[in-house]
Parts: structure tokens; sequence; C-alpha cells
């Protein structure tokens, strides 16, 4: 079976462009989370969505927004992408909203903002 | 709140030494607790978790780690490293909201070395 797939794997980007990052889950699986890492530091929640709902929310602001898909696939999408999120963005999935045990992490997508 | 803090963010051992790699967290709630490795340009690996029960947990390539409650531990082993161990390793802990949505608050990572 596959695993968590990211796309991208790598990309550039120019300050104030826009990006669209995107997750496709294992199968069976229903919620997808994105977590931001930046170089050097800990992962940190952007977003889960359930049934292509926004369940949860960390401290990012609005120009960071995602969807989820009737396939329960993701878009991660950051408007005006300034220097900071320059980072590795990961997409997690799991059964469903509350299973933290069941997480699955993609390989990730390499944002660079130039 | 729930927070992750991991001591020493380099470790470096020698092949065949002991690998321990430090913890501590802080929940208001009995914590499901989390060790990930990374290896570079990779995602996340989970290496071993604790829910509840057995307070040492094992889990792949020859770690574990011991949940103690009373120090707010939860501190990763490995009995002798190998070159293929040196990773950066994340220590995590779960947060739960109402509604049974939840997601991990993660330490800074520790990147270990491995000399020959």
């Amino acid at each position: 079976d596959a695993g968590v797939t990211q796309s991208p794997t790598h990309l550039i980007k120019t300050r104030g462009q826009h990006v669209t990052l995107r997750c496709s889950p294992i199968s069976g699986h229903k919620s997808v989370s994105w977590y931001q890492q930046v170089l050097g530091q800990g992962p940190q929640f952007i977003f889960q969505y359930y049934e292509k709902e926004e369940r949860g929310r960390g401290n990012f602001p609005d120009r960071f927004s995602a969807r989820q898909f009737p396939n329960y696939s993701s878009e991660l999408n950051v408007n005006a992408l300034l220097l900071g999120d320059s980072a590795l963005y990961l997409c997690a999935s799991s059964l469903d909203p509350g299973d933290t045990l069941g997480y699955t992490f993609g390989s990730g997508t390499r944002l660079t903002v130039v | 709140a729930q927070s992750v803090t991991q001591l020493g963010s380099h470790v470096s051992v020698s092949e065949g030494a002991l690998v321990l790699l430090r913890c501590n967290y802080s929940s208001s709630v009995p914590p499901y607790l989390f060790w990930y490795v990374q290896y570079p340009n990779q995602g996340l690996q989970l290496l071993l978790k604790y829910t509840t029960g057995a307070t040492l947990v094992k889990g792949i390539n020859g770690f574990e780690a011991e949940f103690k409650k009373s120090e707010t531990s939860f501190h990763l082993t490995k009995p002798s490293a190998h070159m293929s161990d040196a990773a950066e390793y994340f220590c995590a802990v779960s947060v739960f909201y109402g509604g049974s949505q939840g997601n991990l608050i993660f330490g800074k990572g520790t990147k270990l070395s491995v000399k020959p």
C-alpha cells in the first residue's frame, strides 16, 4: 500500500508569490494534518481536516489556508510568501482527527522562498 | 498547556556506546508521548509511543523509552549506538481538544552524531 504522498518534493518561490502543496493520505485515512518544520526546529501544527471540514488550526496567519477534497486528499495554500515561510511542510494522515497514535507522516515538501 | 523540552540540541556518541536523549514534558492530563526519528531530507518515522500501562516502551531499531510521571520525563535510550542511528530525534506529546480533535506538540529536536 502507498504511504502518505506529498507533492512537489521541492520548490522555490519568490517573496510575495503564492504556493500550493498537495497531500494524499493513506487509503482509508480520512483525516489530514499539516505541520511546518523550520530549519533547526520541531514541526509545528498548522491545520487538521476531517471529512472536508477544518477541525483544528494552529497559530498561523490567515495567509495560510487549506482544504480537503472528497477523496480525502488535501491542499495547503500560502499567499504572499515571506522569507520566513521557508520550511519543510509535512502532511500526516490518520483514521480520524483524534487518532494521533495512528499518524503516518509523508516525506514532506521543502519550500524555499527567495 | 502541554509542552515538550528536549535537553541538548546535539548529542555525539561513539559507535557501540549508550545513547541517551532527554525529553521532559508538561501536561495537565495523562499524556500520550512519542519519539520520532528524521533522517536527512526525509519525513518523520515513529520510533515508539507511550499511552498507558507499562512505563518502559520498546520501539524499533533497539530503542526504548521510560515514562516517569514523577519526573515528567520520557528519555530515549539505546544500549549500543550504530552508525545508522545518526539522525535527528523528536519527542512529542499529544494535545486533545473537545470533539476528539488532536494534534502533536514537538520538541525542538536532538541531532545525534555517531563517531566510528
